[in-house]
């Protein structure tokens, strides 16, 4: 079985730049999340979708980020204007369903100089 | 609000002995309560789940998790510390009323030869 894909894995832009990452979940799973990893901290949860729905996007900075999930698959993460806060890990995961097990990807490490 | 602490942020054992990592958490529903491990530079990794079942729950890689609904712990334990285990720890809850996977602050796990 396939794992979550992401890309790109590195990036580097300068501030007020914009970024787009994707990521391309398990087939089948329902479930998307997209999650903010800043280091030396646990992951931070920015939106999840269920299928192309959005549950929850309470903690995604609307005025700069945005996701979508087309078609129910496949999802893109964009930062428009990109600031220096923004440099983490961003990593995509999908799950079955919501409550069960998610699997991660190899995450893109976003540097913003 | 459903919620997950990490008591420590990091754990130093010798090769060969016990690992207790703890976590305890906060759910208003009956939760789901995962670890995750994530090596330097990699995604995370599954290492078992809780989701209603037996209480004491069997990982990969000798881990094992109690589940103790009384004292709302999940701590993480494995008999034999290997210099592989060294790597970052996540306790993860979701409840059925939120569907949301949070995250803790997560455990450093340093093991010595």
């Amino acid at each position: 079985e396939a794992g979550v894909a992401q890309s790109p894995r590195y990036k580097i832009i300068e501030k007020r730049q914009s970024v787009a990452f994707w990521c391309n979940p398990i087939s089948g799973h329902a479930t998307l999340y997209w999650y903010q990893q800043i280091l030396g901290q646990g992951p931070k949860l920015l939106i999840q979708f269920q299928n192309n729905g959005v549950v929850d996007d309470s903690q995604l900075p609307k005025d700069r980020f945005s996701a979508e999930r087309l078609k129910g698959v496949d999802s893109t993460l964009k930062i428009q204007p990109a600031k220096l806060e923004d440099s983490a890990v961003y990593l995509c995961a999908s799950s079955q369903q919501p409550n069960t097990e998610a699997f991660f990807g190899q995450g893109t490490r976003l540097t913003v100089v | 609000a459903q919620s997950v602490t990490q008591l420590d942020s990091h754990v130093s054992v010798s090769e060969g002995t016990p690992v207790l990592l703890r976590c305890n958490y906060s759910s208003s529903y009956s939760p789901s309560l995962f670890w995750y491990v994530q090596h330097p530079n990699k995604g995370l990794q599954l290492l078992l789940k809780y989701t209603s079942a037996a209480t004491l729950v069997k990982g990969i890689n000798g881990f094992e998790a109690e589940f103790k609904k009384s004292e709302t712990s999940f701590h993480l334990t494995k008999p034999s510390a290997h210099m592989s285990d060294a790597a970052e720890y996540f306790c993860v809850v979701s409840d059925y009323n939120t569907d949301k996977l949070i995250f803790g602050t997560g455990t450093r796990l340093q093991v010595f030869p």
